[in-house]
């Protein structure tokens, strides 16, 4: 299946500081990325939606300044959780797809980031 | 999206085939069913997907009921390493690229040794 990458496998950072996670389509171009965050023993859960050049639709309840996305490349889309707290620590995937065809519909998944605030 | 009902966990034997069922029973006519699953700390895995014909991967089987309420995904020979938490997703012909993947809960495979 098509490959997607993401860093850092995890990462620590001080409560008030800003992180960023990045996603890679290695081997398709991919026309639209989403982002999950999940708790521990819970379901992945949506946080937002970004078509390439295009900017992100956010989920109910996720504040969109605060877990800012860009999607500027067929291959790249970033997350940066601002101003993080130890709330925020989680473990947060990205996927992606191509959009093209029925297979290349299909959305494949990033290994995950795990973050903690301290 | 159609809703999925998946037992919550279930045991398996290694060696032995897991049998995974999923009941769609509100399923519409141009809706596929996906599976994928998720091995502990680690990304979702797309494992396999079909409309009404039975399909068959390199990792799995998917056995899809005529009247499409109901659906198996077949690991034939499990191994420890298929220990995880299987999704059944039912998605329309965009296969989720514009709507992104609603997950439940699914059903947490334990492949005994």
């Amino acid at each position: 299946g098509a490959v997607v990458s993401q860093h850092p496998s995890w990462v620590i950072c001080k409560s008030g500081t800003s992180v960023k996670i990045e996603c890679r389509s290695l081997d398709f171009q991919a026309t639209t990325m989403f982002w999950y965050r999940q708790f521990p023993k819970q379901s992945l859960m949506l946080m937002a939606t970004s078509n390439e050049g295009s900017k992100a639709t956010y989920e109910q309840g996720v504040e969109k300044d605060k877990f800012l996305i860009n999607h500027a490349s067929l291959t790249l889309s970033t997350l940066t959780v601002t101003s993080a707290h130890p709330e925020d620590s989680s473990f947060y995937i990205c996927s992606a797809t191509s959009g093209g065809g029925l297979s290349g519909n299909t959305i494949y998944f990033g290994e995950g980031s795990w973050l903690t605030v301290v | 999206d159609a809703k999925t009902t998946q037992p919550p966990s279930m045991d398996c034997a290694e060696g032995r085939a897991a049998n995974l069922p999923c009941n769609h029973s509100t399923i519409s006519g141009n809706e596929y069913v996906y599976w994928y699953r998720q091995i502990h700390s680690q990304g979702p895995q797309y494992i396999i997907h079909g409309l009404k014909n039975n399909e068959t991967n390199e990792m799995a089987s998917l056995i899809i009921t005529e009247d499409r309420k109901s659906s198996t995904l077949i690991l034939p020979h499990a191994t420890l390493r298929d220990t995880a938490v299987y999704y059944c997703i039912v998605l329309p012909y965009s296969g989720g690229g514009a709507d992104g993947l609603t997950f439940g809960k699914g059903t947490h495979l334990i492949i005994q040794p």
